[in-house]
């Protein structure tokens, strides 16, 4: 069971390249999300997912694309990079059990410097 | 939207003694704060959680506690061991079934043997 997984682990980008980073998840969890981590911070959420086929911004979702295909890929795509998206990103899902939350597991991260 | 703030932003404590982490969130329609570690190089992982119907949760050296009138929640840790250093992260879940989360600033836990 692997879990989450994110790929690259690391990239670097020049100013306007678009890029997709990649997350598949294997426990059939329903929710998917996208998650930027920058010093001082914390954790903000970029998209997230409900399901197969919706999507909907989080907190900071400019400059980012996301869709849902498939319960197990989530795919983060930045159209234009610039140096302001510099930053580790971590892709979790989550279940749901009896309309209570359920615990999320996230990635191992990928480390984006744009150049 | 929901705002929660985390202190302090860093913390050293002597190993055995307890450290203690708080958070305090705005939105009252929360009802799920879980704690995340994380260790260097990797994603955070849940260490405990809460929901809105109990005030307080234990598991080992961990426990957690919830005050929702005045909504704030805290993470108490005992006897800390050199391995507890790492940084910790609050959250609130917000929106229909909760599927969002969001996250305190970090705590930077120090240790010192």
């Amino acid at each position: 069971n692997a879990g989450v997984t994110q790929t690259p682990k690391f990239q670097v980008l020049k100013t306007g390249q678009s890029m997709t980073l990649q997350c598949a998840q294997d426990m059939n969890h329903e929710y998917m999300s996208w998650y930027r981590q920058d010093p001082g911070m914390g954790l903000r959420l970029i998209h997230y997912s409900v399901g197969a086929g919706i999507t909907d911004q989080g907190e900071v979702p400019n400059g980012y694309n996301v869709s849902r295909s498939t319960t197990e890929d989530f795919p983060l795509r930045l159209l234009s990079a610039a140096p302001s998206q510099t930053s580790v990103y971590f892709c979790a899902s989550k279940g749901q059990f009896g309309g209570w939350d359920t615990e999320a597991f996230f990635g191992q991260g990928t480390r984006l410097t744009v150049v | 939207g929901e705002n929660v703030e985390q202190h302090p932003s860093t913390l050293s404590v002597q190993e055995g003694d307890s450290a203690v982490i708080k958070c305090t969130y705005s939105d009252s329609a929360s009802n799920y704060f879980p704690w995340y570690k994380q260790e260097l190089g990797k994603g955070p992982q849940l260490i405990i959680d809460i929901r809105s119907n109990v005030g307080e949760k234990k598991d080992q050296r961990i426990a957690v506690t919830l005050n929702k009138t005045a909504k704030h929640f805290s993470l108490h840790i005992t006897e800390t061991q050199p391995e507890d250093s790492a940084v910790y992260f609050c959250a609130a879940s917000i929106g229909e079934y909760g599927n969002k989360l969001v996250f305190g600033a970090g705590t930077i836990l120090r240790v010192k043997s």
